[in-house]
């Protein structure tokens, strides 16, 4: 069964303390691999797409990366306003995206 | 800017009323929308998929009767949570993909409170 986990559940950083978000997933067939960015009530806000293992993508202080069974969101020098639940997807072939908890982030001054 | 506008943000209504939820895609069309629902410190769950001219496809566990689904236009889809209860009080979420290979671009959602 296609699976997503993200850890942690929630991590607090004071500002310019750099890390790292993990998803852990198992999919048969990967077409894609998602990151979002939620604000609380919002919707998703679409960060990055990684396809194959060994891609790497950034975003200002933000770069996603991607192996067979796992990406992480690292998070360079944060600022509060990079405060925010993460969300990871996966999309199988022909298939719906399965989302993951998320990780609620907050980063102090 | 926003590529999915979704209205109204928030409704507060009765037990046994029924509410309309509209999700549009402003500067491309959309043959497919995605409805999913959230609960608070939980995942995005899919719902059904919209398909522009034709039924709805409900995910397992979703009543199709329930939460009726109308894709009229390649700009419009609306969910109408019917007879609705407390326990359909939740987070609901519209998405579109721009293209056939982009990704799904979400509405800000509409918080639906039943009391």
């Amino acid at each position: 069964e296609d699976q997503v986990t993200q850890s942690p559940e929630a991590l607090r950083l004071q500002e310019g303390e750099s890390s790292s978000l993990n998803c852990s997933y198992t999919v048969s067939g990967l077409r894609g691999l998602f990151w979002y960015r939620q604000d609380p009530g919002k919707g998703p806000e679409f960060l990055f797409t990684l396809y194959s293992a060994g891609e790497e993508k950034e975003k200002e202080r933000l770069k996603a990366t991607l192996t067979k069974k796992e990406s992480f969101l690292h998070i360079t020098a944060p600022k509060p306003e990079d405060s925010a639940t993460y969300l990871c997807a996966v999309q199988a072939r022909a298939s719906k995206l399965i989302f993951g908890t998320g990780t609620r982030l907050q980063v102090f001054p | 800017g926003a590529v999915v506008s979704q209205h109204p943000s928030w409704v507060i209504c009765k037990s046994g009323t029924s509410v309309k939820i509209e999700c549009r895609s402003l500067d491309f069309q959309a043959t497919t929308m995605f409805w999913y629902r959230q609960f608070p410190k939980q995942s995005l769950m899919l719902m059904a998929t919209s398909n522009e001219g034709s039924k709805a496809t409900y995910e397992q566990g979703v009543e199709k009767d329930k939460f009726l689904i109308n894709h009229a236009s390649l700009t419009l889809s609306t969910l109408t949570v019917t007879s609705a209860h407390p326990e359909d009080s939740s987070f609901y979420i519209c998405s579109a993909p721009r293209g056939e290979y982009s990704p799904l671009h979400f509405g800000n959602g509409t918080r639906l409170t039943v009391t």
